[in-house]
């Protein structure tokens, strides 16, 4: 039971480049999350799933799309990366209140 | 205004000591608060729920005053391993509202 993974763990994006983080879970919870963490900011919600084929926009949401095809998985897309970007990007599940996170993809963009 | 406030600290204690954090929500309609803790570039992760009539687990017991819209965590007898950040959260609709953390570091 590896609980909830996130892939990659590291990444640097020059601006204007593309890429889809990947978020996995095998606890077979309904609910699945994507935050972003700054200094100071907290953890901000920017999309989340109910159910498997549906999404829907959190707090900060913008330059940023979601796909949940599968139960298991939440993808996280960014179409063309911007220095606002930089961040420590968590996934999260949940079944009840708990939410479990994953360890977390640190994004660079230059 | 923010939905979630904390004091951002450090709050520095010696090993033994007791210490206290508070949290404040603005709407008064929330139903459910918990506190989280994150340590040093980790995953939050859940601490403990706070009740109405107030909580314990071990060296940690957390309050909530909904007349003053806050919540507090207590720790007694500070350890080392104590050292992180700790994060209240409340539940909205479909999803938890995180405050910005509190940290804390203990030390020998």
């Amino acid at each position: 039971n590896a609980g909830v993974t996130q892939t990659p763990k590291f990444r640097v994006l020059k601006t204007g480049q593309s890429m889809t983080l990947l978020c996995a879970q095998d606890m077979n919870h309904e609910y699945m999350y994507w935050y972003r963490q700054d200094p100071g900011m907290g953890l901000r919600l920017i999309h989340y799933s109910v159910g498997e084929g549906t999404t829907a926009k959190g707090e900060v949401p913008d330059g940023y799309n979601v796909s949940r095809l599968k139960k298991q998985n939440f993808l996280l897309g960014l179409e063309s990366a911007a220095p606002s970007q930089t961040s420590v990007y968590f996934c999260a599940s949940t079944l009840g209140y708990e939410q479990y996170f994953g360890p977390g993809t640190r994004l660079t963009v230059t | 205004r923010k939905e979630v406030e904390q004091d951002p600290g450090p709050f520095n204690v010696p090993e033994g000591a007791t210490v206290a954090f508070n949290c404040t929500y603005s709407n008064s309609a929330s139903q459910s608060f918990f506190w989280y803790r994150q340590d040093c570039r980790k995953e939050p992760k859940l601490l403990m729920s706070v009740y109405s009539s107030g909580n314990e687990d071990g060296r940690f017991t957390a309050q909530l005053n909904r007349a003053s819209q806050y919540i507090s965590l207590l720790i007694r007898d500070s350890k080392l391993s104590d050292s992180a950040t700790y994060l209240c959260v409340l539940i909205g609709f479909q999803k938890l509202v995180f405050g910005t953390g509190t940290r804390l570091l203990v030390s020998p």
